[in-house]
């Protein structure tokens, strides 16, 4: 079957760094999305990996690997607006995103 | 100007009940989604569909069904609410379907609560 894991909760300090790990099965694969959503909102795009390696954008960072089925999400310099669900989501070969339940993030002072 | 909006925002009925969610994406995207969230948190694709092809989730009961009465507009109707349609329905929609980088973009979200 096709399976997104992710932890489930993770707390954080502002101004450190934390990093959000997903595991995926899916039939195929077409990239590996991250996504944000604030608590009550829709969630919107961070970042795409379809190829192996580290994609860098501003103070988020997104990680590949596909021989291990494996992403992370990098956040730098953490701020309080940072906390929110990060869903994790794999395409697989008809192009459909299979979801994790998401990492809730919660940053302390 | 909203990308994607949806409506209502909450919406609460009685079981039995017939209701209807609409959808609209001003982007000139091909494809719209319909997804349910649930408590858990998890995001379930119900159905994706452009000109082209409706794709079903196998796993969506036969009560819901979407309409589209043209490519900015995918509306939700659900026949005979039960309990367990408690949720938030997002709709969302991407530029083609069948592109690996197919970044969605999702309206604000239903709250749906059956009594």
């Amino acid at each position: 079957g096709q399976n997104i894991d992710q932890p489930t909760e993770m707390t954080a300090t502002e101004g450190a760094i934390v990093q959000i790990n997903c595991t995926y099965q899916t039939s195929g694969f077409n990239g590996l999305f991250w996504y944000q959503q604030h608590a009550g909102e829709a969630p919107t795009f961070l970042s795409y990996n379809v190829l192996d390696g580290l994609e860098e954008k501003g103070r988020f960072s997104s990680f590949l690997s596909r021989s291990k089925g494996y992403s992370y999400l990098l956040l730098k310099e953490l701020q309080m607006k940072d906390s929110a669900s990060y869903l994790c989501a794999a395409m697989d070969s008809n192009y459909q995103l299979i979801w994790g339940a998401g990492t809730k993030l919660i940053i302390k002072p | 100007d909203t990308a994607v909006s949806q409506t209502p925002k909450y919406l609460v009925t009685q079981m039995g009940n017939d209701k209807s969610i609409k959808c609209e994406q001003n982007l000139g995207h091909d494809t719209m989604y319909w997804y349910k969230q649930d408590s858990k948190k998890f995001l379930k694709i119900m159905f994706s569909y452009n000109n082209k092809e409706l794709i079903i989730n196998e796993t969506v009961p036969n009560r819901f069904s979407p309409k589209s009465p043209d490519k900015a507009h995918l509306n939700l109707h659900i026949n005979s609410l039960e309990l367990g349609d408690s949720a938030v329905y997002f709709c969302a929609s991407s530029q083609e379907a069948s592109l690996p980088y197919n970044e969605q973009f999702f309206g604000p979200g239903t709250r749906l609560t059956v009594l």
